[in-house]
């Protein structure tokens, strides 16, 4: 089978740091993908680690551990409009086509 | 840019009632797929396609249909709704092949209520 698991909420002060975690099971790795979703909206894609390391766009990076199946989003200059759920995702070890998602992390972030 | 197109965006059914929502996509895109939303429980995959003719069940196949006749659209039926069949429905799309990043285009989703 196949599991995400990702923090259920979290909340940060506007202007500090956060990060994310997502642990992953998967019986074959094609990447770790980050989806970010306001209330009401679709989800929007972020970043994607296909390899172990630190990916930067701008105020946002997402880190890949291959070896502990773990990965997290990170989040600098935290702003108000950065309140929404995050969202994890790897593809199906077995097809290699569809993509799963973890359950989610509502961030909150306070003024 | 229309991207992914999905209607209706809101619905209401009685139980039993048969319905589909429609996906489509002018991206040309191998992969489409059908997610259901409900607090809590994130992203759901209940069906995907990865073409034409193509279609494989996800994590919550019982209760819909899906087919793929033209690479453009990805029709999601409800045969006999039921309430638990109540959720938040994305469509979704992406290319296929060397250097796929997972990216999925979504629709922005259709609302559906069974009474």
């Amino acid at each position: 089978g196949q599991s995400l698991e990702q923090p259920s909420e979290v909340t940060a002060v506007e202007g500090a740091i956060v990060q994310i975690n997502c642990t992953y099971q998967t019986s074959g790795f094609y990447g770790l993908s980050w989806y970010q979703q306001h209330d009401g909206g679709a989800p929007t894609f972020l970043s994607y680690n296909a390899l172990d390391g630190l990916e930067e766009t701008g105020r946002f990076s997402s880190f890949l551990s291959r070896s502990d199946s773990y990965g997290y989003l990170l989040l600098q200059e935290l702003q108000m409009k950065d309140s929404a759920s995050y969202f994890c995702a790897v593809r199906d070890g077995g097809s290699g086509y569809a993509l799963n998602f973890g359950k989610g992390t509502s961030l909150l972030v306070t003024p | 840019n229309a991207g992914v197109t999905q209607t209706p965006k809101f619905q209401v059914l009685k139980t039993g009632q048969s319905m589909t929502l429609q996906c489509a996509q002018d991206m040309n895109h191998e992969y489409m797929s059908w997610y259901r939303q409900d607090p809590g429980m994130g992203l759901r995959l209940i069906h995907y396609s990865v073409g034409a003719g193509i279609t494989d069940q996800g994590e919550v196949p019982n209760g819909y249909n899906v087919s793929r006749s033209t690479t453009e659209d990805f029709p999601l039926r409800l045969l006999s709704a039921a309430p638990s069949q109540t959720s938040v429905y994305f469509c979704a799309s992406s290319t296929l092949g060397t250097g796929n990043t997972g990216e999925l285009f979504f629709g922005e989703g259709s609302r559906l209520t069974v009474l």
